[in-house]
Protein backbone atom coordinates (compact mmCIF):
# COMPACT_ATOMS: atom_id res chain seq x y z
CA UNK A 1 0.00 0.00 0.00
CA UNK A 2 1.39 3.38 -0.84
CA UNK A 3 1.93 6.03 1.54
CA UNK A 4 2.56 9.72 1.42
CA UNK A 5 3.02 11.78 4.52
CA UNK A 6 3.91 15.98 4.38
CA UNK A 7 5.65 17.15 7.13
CA UNK A 8 7.43 21.07 7.78
CA UNK A 9 6.34 24.32 9.79
CA UNK A 10 2.82 24.98 10.51
CA UNK A 11 3.57 28.10 10.60
CA UNK A 12 6.21 30.64 8.88
CA UNK A 13 6.19 34.29 8.79
CA UNK A 14 5.84 36.61 5.39
CA UNK A 15 9.06 36.87 3.44
CA UNK A 16 10.10 33.25 4.41
CA UNK A 17 10.79 30.07 2.83
CA UNK A 18 9.12 27.03 3.47
CA UNK A 19 10.24 23.57 3.17
CA UNK A 20 7.75 20.82 2.74
CA UNK A 21 9.02 17.18 3.13
CA UNK A 22 6.82 14.28 1.14
CA UNK A 23 7.82 10.93 2.82
CA UNK A 24 6.64 7.94 0.94
CA UNK A 25 6.78 4.34 0.96
CA UNK A 26 5.95 1.36 -1.37
CA UNK A 27 6.89 3.62 -4.61
CA UNK A 28 9.68 3.38 -6.52
CA UNK A 29 10.42 6.96 -7.94
CA UNK A 30 12.51 4.85 -9.85
CA UNK A 31 10.09 3.29 -12.30
CA UNK A 32 9.31 5.04 -15.64
CA UNK A 33 6.80 7.63 -15.48
CA UNK A 34 5.88 7.78 -12.09
CA UNK A 35 6.03 10.92 -10.59
CA UNK A 36 5.21 12.72 -6.77
CA UNK A 37 3.86 15.92 -6.83
CA UNK A 38 2.59 18.63 -4.35
CA UNK A 39 -1.06 20.83 -4.47
CA UNK A 40 -2.73 23.16 -2.16
CA UNK A 41 -5.82 23.99 -1.09
CA UNK A 42 -6.59 27.35 0.64
CA UNK A 43 -9.07 27.70 3.18
CA UNK A 44 -12.59 26.99 1.37
CA UNK A 45 -10.97 27.20 -1.93
CA UNK A 46 -10.14 24.87 -4.60
CA UNK A 47 -7.27 22.56 -5.12
CA UNK A 48 -4.34 24.16 -7.11
CA UNK A 49 -1.47 22.39 -8.59
CA UNK A 50 1.93 23.37 -7.47
CA UNK A 51 4.86 21.11 -8.92
CA UNK A 52 5.97 17.51 -9.96
CA UNK A 53 9.15 15.28 -10.23
CA UNK A 54 9.27 12.94 -12.24
CA UNK A 55 11.10 9.75 -12.07
CA UNK A 56 13.87 11.15 -14.44
CA UNK A 57 14.18 14.17 -12.83
CA UNK A 58 12.27 16.16 -15.23
CA UNK A 59 9.81 18.46 -13.20
CA UNK A 60 6.84 20.75 -13.78
CA UNK A 61 5.80 23.96 -12.16
CA UNK A 62 2.59 26.11 -12.09
CA UNK A 63 3.51 28.54 -14.54
CA UNK A 64 2.02 31.53 -11.95
CA UNK A 65 4.37 30.28 -9.18
CA UNK A 66 7.38 28.97 -10.88
CA UNK A 67 9.66 31.40 -9.94
CA UNK A 68 9.34 30.58 -6.25
CA UNK A 69 9.00 26.68 -6.28
CA UNK A 70 11.57 24.57 -6.55
CA UNK A 71 10.95 20.57 -6.36
CA UNK A 72 13.65 18.01 -5.60
CA UNK A 73 14.00 14.23 -4.99
CA UNK A 74 15.97 12.25 -2.67
CA UNK A 75 15.16 8.61 -3.90
CA UNK A 76 17.59 7.04 -1.41
CA UNK A 77 15.44 8.34 1.18
CA UNK A 78 11.97 7.91 -0.18
CA UNK A 79 11.80 11.95 -0.06
CA UNK A 80 10.64 14.53 -2.18
CA UNK A 81 10.94 17.99 -0.75
CA UNK A 82 9.40 21.42 -2.49
CA UNK A 83 10.55 25.35 -1.16
CA UNK A 84 8.34 28.29 -1.70
CA UNK A 85 10.23 31.55 -1.78
CA UNK A 86 9.24 35.15 -0.54
CA UNK A 87 5.74 33.41 1.02
CA UNK A 88 2.74 35.83 1.62
CA UNK A 89 -0.52 35.14 4.06
CA UNK A 90 -2.29 34.05 0.48
CA UNK A 91 -0.42 31.13 0.80
CA UNK A 92 -1.91 30.00 3.80
CA UNK A 93 -3.34 26.54 3.08
CA UNK A 94 -3.02 22.73 3.19
CA UNK A 95 -0.13 21.48 1.47
CA UNK A 96 -0.68 17.96 -0.32
CA UNK A 97 1.67 15.03 -1.85
CA UNK A 98 0.66 13.31 -4.18
CA UNK A 99 1.66 10.32 -6.12
CA UNK A 100 1.21 10.35 -9.97
CA UNK A 101 0.30 7.19 -11.71
CA UNK A 102 2.42 5.85 -14.58
CA UNK A 103 -0.29 5.08 -16.81
CA UNK A 104 -2.82 7.99 -17.00
CA UNK A 105 -1.24 10.06 -15.44
CA UNK A 106 -3.82 11.21 -12.54
CA UNK A 107 -2.75 11.26 -8.62
CA UNK A 108 -3.81 7.77 -6.95
CA UNK A 109 -2.46 8.69 -3.84
CA UNK A 110 -2.74 11.43 -1.65
CA UNK A 111 -1.17 12.56 1.84
CA UNK A 112 -2.93 13.99 4.76
CA UNK A 113 -2.24 17.06 3.80
CA UNK A 114 -0.26 19.67 6.44
CA UNK A 115 -1.93 23.04 6.93
CA UNK A 116 0.52 26.21 6.88
CA UNK A 117 -0.41 29.35 8.00
CA UNK A 118 1.50 32.58 6.55
CA UNK A 119 1.59 35.24 9.77
CA UNK A 120 3.81 37.72 11.73
CA UNK B 1 -6.75 31.30 -12.28
CA UNK B 2 -8.09 27.59 -12.95
CA UNK B 3 -8.44 27.06 -16.32
CA UNK B 4 -11.26 23.51 -16.37
CA UNK B 5 -14.47 25.64 -14.82
CA UNK B 6 -17.19 23.11 -13.34
CA UNK B 7 -20.52 24.66 -11.57
CA UNK B 8 -20.00 25.99 -8.34
CA UNK B 9 -23.16 23.65 -6.82
CA UNK B 10 -25.53 20.86 -7.74
CA UNK B 11 -27.88 19.45 -5.56
CA UNK B 12 -30.17 16.65 -5.76
CA UNK B 13 -32.80 14.58 -3.65
CA UNK B 14 -31.66 10.60 -2.68
CA UNK B 15 -31.93 8.72 -5.57
CA UNK B 16 -31.28 11.02 -7.99
CA UNK B 17 -28.60 11.65 -10.73
CA UNK B 18 -26.61 14.12 -11.09
CA UNK B 19 -24.21 15.64 -13.43
CA UNK B 20 -20.85 17.80 -12.66
CA UNK B 21 -19.46 19.64 -15.99
CA UNK B 22 -15.70 20.17 -16.56
CA UNK B 23 -15.05 23.00 -19.09
CA UNK B 24 -11.50 23.48 -20.78
CA UNK B 25 -9.93 24.23 -24.14
CA UNK B 26 -7.81 23.38 -26.82
CA UNK B 27 -5.23 23.17 -24.89
CA UNK B 28 -6.37 20.87 -22.01
CA UNK B 29 -9.34 18.17 -22.57
CA UNK B 30 -9.56 19.23 -26.38
CA UNK B 31 -6.16 18.64 -27.15
CA UNK B 32 -6.82 14.73 -25.83
CA UNK B 33 -5.41 14.77 -22.42
CA UNK B 34 -7.16 12.57 -20.03
CA UNK B 35 -9.64 14.06 -17.33
CA UNK B 36 -9.67 12.92 -13.84
CA UNK B 37 -12.17 13.22 -10.97
CA UNK B 38 -11.42 13.48 -7.26
CA UNK B 39 -13.94 13.51 -4.38
CA UNK B 40 -13.30 15.38 -1.22
CA UNK B 41 -15.01 14.78 1.79
CA UNK B 42 -15.41 17.54 4.46
CA UNK B 43 -11.82 18.14 6.29
CA UNK B 44 -9.80 15.11 4.63
CA UNK B 45 -7.49 14.94 1.38
CA UNK B 46 -9.44 14.56 -2.09
CA UNK B 47 -9.72 10.66 -3.31
CA UNK B 48 -9.27 9.53 -7.11
CA UNK B 49 -12.97 8.71 -8.13
CA UNK B 50 -12.36 7.98 -11.94
CA UNK B 51 -9.51 8.09 -13.90
CA UNK B 52 -8.71 8.29 -17.78
CA UNK B 53 -12.02 9.61 -18.73
CA UNK B 54 -14.12 6.30 -17.88
CA UNK B 55 -12.46 4.22 -15.11
CA UNK B 56 -13.19 3.90 -11.74
CA UNK B 57 -10.49 2.71 -9.66
CA UNK B 58 -11.15 -0.31 -7.31
CA UNK B 59 -13.50 0.33 -4.44
CA UNK B 60 -15.49 3.18 -6.15
CA UNK B 61 -19.78 2.24 -6.59
CA UNK B 62 -20.36 2.06 -10.34
CA UNK B 63 -22.64 5.00 -9.14
CA UNK B 64 -19.83 7.47 -10.48
CA UNK B 65 -19.32 7.33 -13.84
CA UNK B 66 -17.71 9.82 -16.27
CA UNK B 67 -17.50 11.00 -19.92
CA UNK B 68 -15.51 12.90 -22.06
CA UNK B 69 -16.29 15.00 -25.07
CA UNK B 70 -14.47 17.65 -27.56
CA UNK B 71 -13.75 20.21 -24.65
CA UNK B 72 -15.66 19.27 -21.94
CA UNK B 73 -15.85 16.07 -19.43
CA UNK B 74 -18.58 15.50 -17.01
CA UNK B 75 -19.07 13.38 -13.86
CA UNK B 76 -22.50 11.68 -13.10
CA UNK B 77 -23.70 10.57 -9.41
CA UNK B 78 -26.89 7.86 -10.16
CA UNK B 79 -28.79 7.26 -7.26
CA UNK B 80 -27.64 9.85 -5.31
CA UNK B 81 -26.65 8.93 -1.57
CA UNK B 82 -26.42 10.81 1.51
CA UNK B 83 -22.62 10.23 1.74
CA UNK B 84 -21.91 11.54 -1.76
CA UNK B 85 -22.56 14.73 -0.26
CA UNK B 86 -18.54 16.34 -1.11
CA UNK B 87 -16.49 18.62 -3.24
CA UNK B 88 -15.84 17.31 -6.15
CA UNK B 89 -13.01 17.96 -8.83
CA UNK B 90 -11.81 17.48 -12.03
CA UNK B 91 -8.15 17.31 -13.09
CA UNK B 92 -6.36 17.29 -16.63
CA UNK B 93 -3.40 18.66 -18.54
CA UNK B 94 -2.61 21.85 -19.70
CA UNK B 95 -0.14 22.10 -23.09
CA UNK B 96 -0.53 25.89 -23.80
CA UNK B 97 2.47 28.18 -25.67
CA UNK B 98 4.17 29.25 -22.65
CA UNK B 99 3.72 26.43 -20.36
CA UNK B 100 2.62 22.46 -19.52
CA UNK B 101 1.50 21.28 -16.04
CA UNK B 102 -1.39 19.97 -14.57
CA UNK B 103 -4.55 21.81 -13.61
CA UNK B 104 -7.41 21.20 -11.51
CA UNK B 105 -11.33 22.44 -11.74
CA UNK B 106 -12.73 24.90 -10.08
CA UNK B 107 -14.86 22.27 -7.73
CA UNK B 108 -18.29 21.71 -7.18
CA UNK B 109 -19.78 21.03 -4.15
CA UNK B 110 -22.71 18.34 -4.29
CA UNK B 111 -25.35 18.55 -1.71
CA UNK B 112 -27.89 16.13 -0.92
CA UNK B 113 -31.15 17.53 -0.10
Amino acid sequence: QITLKESGPTLVKPTQTLTLTCTFSALSLSSSGVGVGWVRQPPGKALEFLALIYWDNNKRYSPSLKSRLTITKDTSKNQVVLTMTNMDPVDTATYYCAHRDQRRGHFDYWGQGTLVTVSS
Amino acid sequence: QSVLTQPPSVSGAPGQRVTISCTGSSSNIGAGYDVHWYQQLPGTAPKLLIYGNTNRPSGVPDRFSGSKSGTSASLAITGLQAEDEADYYCQSYDNSLSASNYVFGTGTKVTVL
